[in-house]
């Protein structure tokens, strides 16, 4: 099973600056094969990028996924109070399907 | 617009049987090049993938649930379900059905979710 780390736990900025969040996989995984997601309290998760790189529909431009084999990064620039939220990524490998336990984005 | 819709009981005794449906509206389950899964999440912590069932009838599961996970599709009422056995107060969690895509393999639509507690 692959085991997806994310970091850092909890990130706190302000208004307008630029987050990044790390995504590290305990083995290669397939870049085609990487999403990530945005879930706010309350709510059901909320498909953001996948492929990696490809923003799902609706989702802004200041949201962009990079990264493969076992670093994947998602970046969130011009940070606005709704991008609050906890961040997951995902993959899929070996007809398994797994998640990172999450980062926090909080803003100040 | 497709929309999923789960149901079920939110209070389960222990060592009994967990069950929950999710409606599909909005789209034809029985179309090809998704699948429709289940996903849990426990009191504050992240997302757990418990299995998915592909139209056909093909599933995959967690094999850390797959002795006790049962999902199941009935295409006529354009919906799928979760059986999960012999339940613990470990399997209290918010339970999200979801679709799935065949390509990326992600989940592009989601349930709202249903808290489920185990309890006598």
């Amino acid at each position: 099973e692959i085991v997806l780390t994310q970091s850092p736990g909890t990130l706190s900025l302000s208004p307008g600056e630029r987050a990044t969040l790390s995504c590290r996989a305990s083995q290669s995984v397939s870049s085609s094969y990487l999403a990530w997601y945005q879930q706010k309290p309350g709510q059901a998760p909320r498909l953001l990028i996948y492929g990696a790189s490809t923003r799902a529909t609706g989702i802004p431009d200041r949201f962009s996924g990079s990264g493969s084999g076992t670093d994947f990064t998602l970046t969130i620039r011009r940070l606005e109070p709704e991008d609050s939220a906890v961040y997951y990524c995902q993959q899929y490998g070996n007809s398994l399907w797994t998640f990172g336990q999450g980062t926090k984005v909080e803003i100040k | 617009q497709v929309q999923l819709q789960d149901s079920g009981p939110g209070l389960v005794k222990p060592s009994q049987t967990l069950s929950l449906t999710c409606t599909v509206s909005g789209g034809s389950i029985s179309s090809g090049g998704y699948y429709w899964s289940w996903i849990r999440q426990h009191p504050g912590k992240g997302l757990e993938w418990i299995g998915n069932i592909y139209y056909s009838g093909s599933t995959y599961y967690n094999p850390s649930l797959k002795s006790r996970v049962t999902i199941s599709i009935d295409t006529s009422k354009n919906q799928f379900s979760l059986k999960l056995s012999s339940v613990t107060a470990a399997d209290t969690a918010v339970y999200y059905c979801a679709r799935g895509r065949s390509g990326p393999r992600d989940f592009d639509y989601w349930g709202q979710g249903t808290l489920v507690t185990v309890s006598s």
